[in-house]
């Protein structure tokens, strides 16, 4: 149980362009969502809390206006890296817990990489 | 908010032989550890966690055990084997905020 999908898992694509990852819990439903980067060799970077039905709560130094989050249902979350540059690139992993105090779940995360 | 900090950040150990890596937190009102493994490339997999009220928790060849007084938490692989490989990621959580230490590659030589 508790599984998290997310896509696509690899993404190349050319500066400018504007990516959608979407993450999905398939057996669960998940209030809060939340949003990692990952640099390589590096620790999981928490961007944003995605809240069902409200706006994201962003941490510091993240740029709402470039990465927009939608959680519109309780199984779904996006992310959208607009207008992304070459410095976006990076690996993007979703995670969701079924309540508080209990394990975070993740995605199997987004390879992005933009030429 | 949360400080968690990690070491060491790199561990290699004879198969056989016994991992320890360790992690420190700030916040006092943290009641929930988990531990994560991370193969490259690969989504973090819960493997233990334990919660403030216990001390000690073992699950077959992994253990993790916690000091809430010194605001400390260590996990411990015992009978390394090469599988073992990967990085580990500690993390320190209240309600549903999770914050993570900056993770241990760990590699077991056959």
């Amino acid at each position: 149980g508790a599984v998290v999908s997310q896509h696509p898992s690899w993404v190349i694509c050319k500066s400018g362009t504007s990516v959608k990852i979407e993450c999905r819990s398939l057996d669960f439903q998940a209030t809060t969502m939340f949003w990692y980067r990952q640099f390589p060799k590096q620790s999981l970077m928490l961007m944003a809390t995605s809240n069902e039905g409200s706006k994201a709560t962003y941490e510091q130094g993240v740029e709402k206006d470039k990465f927009l989050i939608n959680h519109a249902s309780l199984t779904l979350s996006t992310l959208t890296v607009t207008s992304a540059h070459p410095e976006d690139s990076s690996f993007y992993i979703c995670s969701a817990d079924t309540d508080s105090n209990q394990p975070q779940h993740f995605g199997d995360g987004t390879r992005l990489s933009i030429l | 908010g949360e400080n968690v900090e990690q070491h060491p950040s790199t561990l290699s150990v004879q198969e056989g032989d016994s991992a320890v890596i360790k992690c420190t937190y700030s916040d006092s009102a943290s009641n929930y550890f988990p531990w994560y493994k991370q193969e490259l490339g690969k989504r973090p997999q819960l493997i233990i966690d334990i919660r403030s009220n216990v001390g000690e928790k073992k699950d077959q060849r992994i253990a993790v055990t916690l000091n809430k007084t010194a605001k400390h938490f260590s996990l411990h692989i015992t009978e390394t084997q090469p599988e073992d490989s990967a990085v580990y990621f500690c993390a320190a959580s209240f309600g549903n905020q999770f914050y993570f230490g900056t993770g241990t590659s760990l590699t077991v030589i056959p």
